[in-house]
């Protein structure tokens, strides 16, 4: 069964700067999807950005990227030029053969003004 | 395109009371997903739908919980015999293919 570990329950950044989220998975797949999804407080989630894993290429989207590393089973969101919006706990997930997803459980990021 | 709604928002119940969750995917996908999400926790799924039919159920459905999505549109889960347990919020997500949209959920507090 595919696992997804986020090792970071809450990080903390100043607005304007730059901060990297970790994730870690496992799976014995070789084709699969990988999410990074939002969920303000008492809001609804949203997905941030997706990656396949047989493109080599890193995902972006605006000031959010990721750092795909598919043999080291790791998948870390940098988000750049924080805002206060982003204050949010951010979900891993992971999407194999099977249309679930899984997720960790999560990182409580807190944007300082 | 109004995006994934759920009903109720909010649910309170007493223990061994029945409850019934409603789902309104985005109008043009055919995938239907139901997750589950305690406090402190990641969701975790429970049922998924591919037009009207049931594909996958996760072992976390125990036998007192029942999904349907009749003609392949909404979905209802429908828990019966509440716990204090099934206190969580209920997610339903919608594809049309590997990406997931999620509604608002239901929170669902069992007294």
């Amino acid at each position: 069964a595919q696992t997804v570990t986020q090792s970071q329950p809450e990080m903390s950044v100043q607005e304007a700067e730059t901060v990297t989220l970790s994730c870690t998975y496992d799976t014995s797949e070789s084709d699969y999807y990988l999410f990074w999804y939002k969920q303000p407080p008492s809001r609804q989630m949203i997905l941030v950005i997706r990656q396949e894993a047989y493109k080599q290429q890193n995902a972006t989207e605006n000031r959010f990227s990721v750092n795909f590393q598919k043999a080291a089973k790791s998948f870390s969101l940098k988000i750049s030029d924080s805002q206060l919006g982003d204050a949010a706990m951010y979900f891993c997930a992971f999407q194999g053969g099977s249309e679930k997803l899984v997720f960790g459980k999560g990182t409580k990021l807190t944007v300082n003004p | 395109d109004t995006g994934v709604s759920q009903d109720p928002r909010h649910k309170i119940t007493k223990r061994g009371q029945n409850v019934t969750f409603r789902c309104d995917p985005i109008s043009e996908h055919n995938r239907l997903y139901w997750y589950r999400q305690t406090l402190g926790q990641g969701p975790e799924f429970l049922t998924y739908f591919q037009n009207e039919a049931q594909l996958e159920k996760s072992r976390l459905l125990s036998d007192r919980f029942s999904a349907e999505r009749p003609k392949g549109s909404f979905s209802t889960l429908e828990i019966q015999r509440t716990e204090q347990g099934d206190s969580a919020m209920y997610l339903c997500a919608s594809s049309l293919d590997y990406e997931q949209y999620f509604g608002p959920g239901t929170r669902l507090t069992v007294t």
